[in-house]
């Protein structure tokens, strides 16, 4: 069964303090891995795709890697407007749905 | 421009009512999603429209009606409502239901059922 887990659930950082978020994955077959952020009552934003082992992608504090089983967001220097839950989701290759299996999100709090 | 326009963006109905919710793009997508979301978790998938037939149901129970007049609009009908069924309701879109495509996602709506 396709499964996205991710970790740690709750996240709090001191403004600066750089973390990383993890996103273990099962799927037969990874078609592409994506990272959203999404603020209270908003709609997912997205941040990152990836498609491959060993790819990596950066935007301002963000950087996310993939490996064959997990993915990390790493938040470099992070400020209070980082502040969100990030949402990692899975895209598997059979049955070529576009289907979305999404991890239950880490709520990252950032202090000033 | 990404953007999903999403309306009304609150709406609360009683459990007797009919109601719609409806969901606009622009960018030449062909495949558009309704998510379910409760509060603290995931969304959930509940339909996916593909060059504008339904290519996904997710055993959606049957007081939600999906329907897509165009390849731009997607709208979800809605009648006999319980009170689970209070949610943000999320529309997305991609470039078609094929593939690694990204989706983009609109604001919500933030329903409740009384």
């Amino acid at each position: 069964e396709d499964q996205v887990t991710q970790s740690p659930e709750a996240l709090r950082l001191q403004e600066g303090e750089s973390s990383s978020l993890n996103c273990s994955y099962t799927v037969s077959g990874l078609r592409g891995l994506f990272w959203y952020r999404q603020d209270p009552g908003k709609g997912p934003e997205f941040l990152f795709t990836l498609y491959s082992a060993g790819e990596e992608k950066e935007k301002e504090r963000l950087k996310a890697t993939l490996t064959k089983k997990e993915s990390f967001l790493h938040i470099t220097a992070p400020k209070p407007e980082d502040s969100a839950t990030y949402l990692c989701a899975v895209q598997a290759a059979a049955g070529n749905t576009g289907k979305l299996i999404f991890g239950q999100g880490t709520t990252l709090q950032v202090k000033p | 421009d990404t953007e999903v326009t999403q309306t009304p963006k609150h709406l609360v109905m009683g459990m007797t009512n009919k109601k719609s919710l409806k969901c606009e793009q622009h960018m030449g997508h062909r495949a558009m999603y309704w998510y379910k979301q409760k509060a603290k978790k995931p969304p959930e998938l509940m339909f996916v429209y593909s060059y504008e037939k339904l290519s996904i149901n997710e055993s959606v129970p049957s007081r939600f009606s999906p329907e897509c007049p165009n390849s731009s609009l997607l709208n979800l009908h809605l009648h006999a409502l319980q009170p689970e069924d209070s949610a943000l309701y999320l529309c997305a879109s991609s470039h078609d239901g094929q593939g690694a495509n990204i989706q983009y996602f609109g604001a919500g709506t933030r329903l409740s059922v009384l």
